[in-house]
């Protein structure tokens, strides 16, 4: 009854550090979602992945990598992490022209 | 510039009346739009959605009406709970790619007892 599971929850990095976050989906989705949310602008998506194998960029993919490593498990990697990237990040699953389901988020802030 | 836009940041009703929660879009190429609902420290849930070929679509309590000459929907929760209290988003789908969903700002709704 997992979902999508996002690791980790909290992350605090200084300017210039990297980490990548992971997200899992136990639910045969095809495409994969990572999306940031920030105060007064909703959602926005970094990067998403229609199928296995394939990555598309979002409306913000600018210092941000993604790795769609089997059809379950979908990755997002800051090289070189920036303040302007401290924001909450959920990673999502679907079913192509379903609707989304989300994970619970991991909450990054960068110093 | 913002394609879905949500223009009410928050919205304060009492309980058992009518909760209307307001998404304009400019994009005339979207053809499918959803509502989500978020509590603090979850994600979004998805909640109701609209085909551009209708106007109108209700799921017990939540009714999402449509006015694409307007480019705007709307969200209609009756009777409002105080478990509706939650940040509600707007989202669209645009024909020109089934796979990028664009969200709207939200509008926090608060339920009062």
């Amino acid at each position: 009854n997992a979902g999508v599971t996002q690791t980790p929850k909290f992350q605090v990095l200084k300017t210039g550090q990297s980490m990548t976050l992971q997200c899992a989906q136990d639910m045969n989705h095809n495409s994969m979602y990572w999306y940031r949310q920030d105060p007064g602008m909703g959602l926005r998506l970094i990067y998403y992945s229609a199928s296995e194998g394939t990555t598309d960029k979002g409306e913000v993919p600018n210092g941000y990598n993604v790795s769609r490593l089997n059809k379950r498990e979908f990755s997002l990697r800051l090289e070189s992490a920036a303040p302007s990237q401290t924001s909450v990040y959920f990673c999502a699953s679907s079913e192509p022209l379903e609707k989304l389901f989300f994970g619970s988020g991991t909450q990054l802030s960068v110093l | 510039d913002q394609q879905v836009k949500q223009n009410s940041p928050s919205l304060s009703v009492q309980e058992g009346r009518i909760s209307i929660l307001n998404c304009d879009y400019t994009n005339s190429m979207f053809d499918y739009f959803l509502w989500y609902k978020k509590y603090p420290a979850e994600g979004p849930t998805f909640l109701i959605s609209i085909s551009s070929i209708k106007d109108k679509n209700e799921d017990g309590r939540f009714t999402v009406f449509l006015n694409k000459s307007a480019k705007h929907l709307s969200l209609h929760i009756v009777p409002s709970q105080p478990g509706d209290s939650a940040v509600y988003f707007c989202a669209a789908k645009g024909t020109d790619s089934s796979y990028k969903l664009i969200f709207g700002s939200g509008t926090r709704l608060l339920v009062r007892p």
